[in-house]
């Protein structure tokens, strides 16, 4: 059974371009997540949907963010335009309801972004 | 303050030894609480999770939780070099999200 799958797993781009990553969660689950991770701040959530419509975006960093989840098997974080302080690794988790919570999330391998 | 706080660590024991890590939350109302381990360069796997005070032992994982004092630790035993890791504690509100704290970093040497 595959797992949630992330694409790029690297990205390098310049200043002011436009990124997007790509997530397919796990088949199935209804919960989709997406995390950023430096050192200096750790696991931050951005936004995370249910049934594909967003539910809190209090994490996402400003306007420049933005992310999308068109059907139940993905999802695109996408900026524009990049700045040097967004390269970080980007995760996207998924999980399923149990029990009136969110289960187990599972992650993806993550997309390291570098921004010059 | 933070709401999930983790000694960064790193936490250095000798192979076989007991590691103990600890995680202290901000919020009384938190309801679930899970540990992960993150390889360096690898995505985050969840190794455990508890939701009542007391102790839950998984093989050589013990979570240990105590919501009126506010923490949460896990404890590996027979620690061997392959737990060399960062694991990140987590915390649910009971909401559908999670508050990840910024991990401890493991080293278990030979």
């Amino acid at each position: 059974d595959a797992g949630v799958i992330q694409s790029p797993r690297h990205e390098v781009t310049e200043m002011g371009q436009e990124v997007t990553l790509r997530c397919k969660p796990i088949s199935g689950h209804d919960y989709l997540f997406w995390y950023r991770q430096t050192m200096m701040r750790g696991l931050e959530l951005l936004i995370y949907f249910n049934n594909n419509v967003p539910i809190d975006d209090s994490g996402m960093p400003e306007d420049r963010f933005s992310a999308k989840m068109p059907n139940a098997s993905f999802s695109t974080l996408k900026i524009q335009p990049s700045e040097p302080r967004d390269s970080a690794v980007y995760f996207c988790a998924s999980s399923t309801t149990s029990g009136g919570t969110t289960d187990t999330q599972y992650f993806g391998p993550g997309t390291r972004l570098t921004v010059l | 303050q933070k709401e999930v706080e983790q000694n960064s660590g790193p936490l250095s024991v000798p192979e076989g030894a007991i590691a103990s890590l600890n995680c202290t939350y901000s919020d009384r109302g938190s309801q679930s609480f899970f540990w992960y381990r993150q390889y360096s360069g690898k995505s985050p796997e969840l190794i455990m999770s508890i939701y009542s005070n007391g102790d839950k032992e998984d093989g050589r994982f013990t979570a240990q939780l105590n919501k009126a004092s506010q923490y949460v630790s896990l404890l590996i035993r027979d620690s061997q070099p392959s737990d060399s890791a960062t694991y990140l504690c987590a915390v649910n509100k009971n909401t559908d999200k999670l508050i990840f704290g910024t991990g401890t970093r493991l080293q278990v040497f030979p």
